[in-house]
């Protein structure tokens, strides 16, 4: 089956810099890596998500990439604020209208002021 | 405000109780997913279900018993739990298709086995 390796497992950057989470995925059939944030207390919230035909997706302060070849995708927050503060998991999943969402192992943000 | 609603948020339980934890989700999506997620790890799958079928289920304990009665609707009904099952339990729901499979979950249900 799937697995999906996610580092680091914790980070902490001062609030403007930037953070990078880097992922890497074992099944070359997964087609589609979303990016969750979960709060303290809540469910993951999807937050940005990529398909497997693009390389590189932004939206406001936060853009992933994805290399298919090398089986890795990346999330990166720019100007980062302190609700920016949780923890994040990266996930894959193949095609397919039941498939199964494997996460990586999460991590924890810590953006200081 | 999530559009996948979990009830109850919180729930307290001993080992001899029957409960159940419900879940509903009005975007039309065929594809519902039950969670379990302990503290500092990821959610791990436990079943899914496709156009109410039960399509996955990834080995979990018969003390775990999940229905879906419609398409907006899935519940898991809890029965001889042990303490070790105390856990944040999440429901998602899913696009499907053959492009990619959109989850969105719920806020989840906290469930505690004494």
């Amino acid at each position: 089956g799937e697995n999906v390796e996610q580092h680091p497992s914790t980070l902490s950057v001062q609030e403007g810099d930037s953070a990078v989470i880097k992922c890497t995925y074992s099944d070359s059939a997964s087609n589609y890596f979303p990016w969750y944030k979960q709060e303290l207390g809540k469910g993951p919230q999807l937050i940005i998500d990529i398909r497997s035909n693009v390389g590189e997706k932004k939206d406001q302060r936060i853009a992933v990439t994805l290399n298919k070849t090398a089986k890795h995708f990346s999330l990166h927050i720019t100007e980062t604020q302190p609700e920016d503060s949780a923890v994040y998991f990266c996930a894959a999943s193949k095609p397919g209208t039941a498939s199964k969402l494997t996460f990586g192992t999460g991590t924890r943000l810590q953006v200081t002021l | 405000d999530t559009e996948v609603t979990q009830t109850p948020k919180h729930l307290v339980m001993g080992m001899t109780n029957k409960k159940s934890l419900k879940c509903e989700q009005h975007m039309g999506h065929r594809a519902m997913y039950w969670y379990k997620q302990k503290a500092k790890k990821p959610p791990e799958l436990m079943f899914v279900y496709s156009y109410e079928k039960l399509s996955i289920n990834e080995s979990v304990p018969s003390r775990f018993s999940p229905e879906c009665p419609n398409s907006s609707l899935l519940n898991l009904h809890l029965h001889a739990l042990q303490p070790e099952d105390s856990a944040l339990y999440l429901c998602a729901s899913g696009t499907g298709g053959s492009g990619a499979n959109v989850l969105t979950f719920g806020a989840g249900s906290r469930l505690t086995v004494l």
